[in-house]
């Protein structure tokens, strides 16, 4: 069965901290792994991540698969507070018919 | 942990006709459901807001008419997309709140569409 895990499940850091968050997934036939940033409606697409040991980066956030190990994770450096939201690590199989998303990292910057 | 299912996962059509895709929240209640459509680049559009036992909230320029949504049970929120057109091919995505401890949000597997 087809299933992505989060880790941590909630986290809560002070603005300027380095966050990690963690994405590990067992799919059948992968395709993709995608990160959203989830504040209030729809998630926003943050990457898609295809090959292993590319990072991809946006500002102070950035990425990075390993197909071998099967995971990702996400890095956010000098959090601020508009940085609070749930991270939604989700991962695409090879036909495009199918999202496994993960239960999310809820994410909160104090001050 | 909490399961979300729709069904079905992908299904073709022909123009005009009527589609329905089912989502279930397989072992908790839900009593908000969330339906989405993804664009390209893989962003989400929230579409509406399906609520149990009352009408979906919908998203500005979201045809009601056109995107049908019932939430019959807790477990349960149907859309039903009327006289289908091929613009209307995409990839829907429903996603169940669960309200026990933490309020999180889970997500289906989608549902892809294709009107030919």
């Amino acid at each position: 069965e087809d299933k992505v895990v989060q880790s941590p499940l909630s986290l809560v850091v002070h603005e300027g901290d380095t966050v990690t968050l963690n994405c590990s997934y067992e799919v059948t036939n992968f395709r993709s792994l995608l990160w959203y940033k989830q504040e209030k409606k729809a998630p926003t697409f943050l990457f898609m991540l295809t090959s292993s040991g590319i990072e991809k980066k946006s500002g102070r956030l950035s990425s990075i698969l390993d197909k071998k190990e099967l995971f990702s994770i996400l890095n956010i450096t000098a959090t601020q507070t508009g940085d609070s939201a749930v991270y939604l690590c989700a991962v695409e199989d090879n036909y495009g018919q199918n999202f496994v998303f993960g239960p999310g990292t809820r994410l909160s910057v104090l001050p | 942990g909490a399961v979300v299912s729709q069904h079905p996962s992908w299904v073709i059509c022909k123009s005009g006709t009527s589609v329905k895709i089912e989502c279930r929240s397989l072992d908790f209640q839900a009593t908000t459901m969330f339906w989405y459509r993804q664009f390209p680049k893989q962003s989400l559009m929230l579409m509406a807001t399906s609520n149990e036992g009352s009408k979906a909230t919908y998203e500005q320029g979201v045809e009601k008419d056109k995107f049908l949504i019932n939430h019959a049970s807790l477990t349960l929120s149907t859309l039903t997309v009327t006289s289908a057109h091929p613009e209307d091919s995409s990839f829907y995505i429903c996603s169940a709140r669960s309200t026990g401890g933490v309020e999180t949000q889970y997500f289906g597997p989608g549902t892809r569409l294709l009107v030919l």
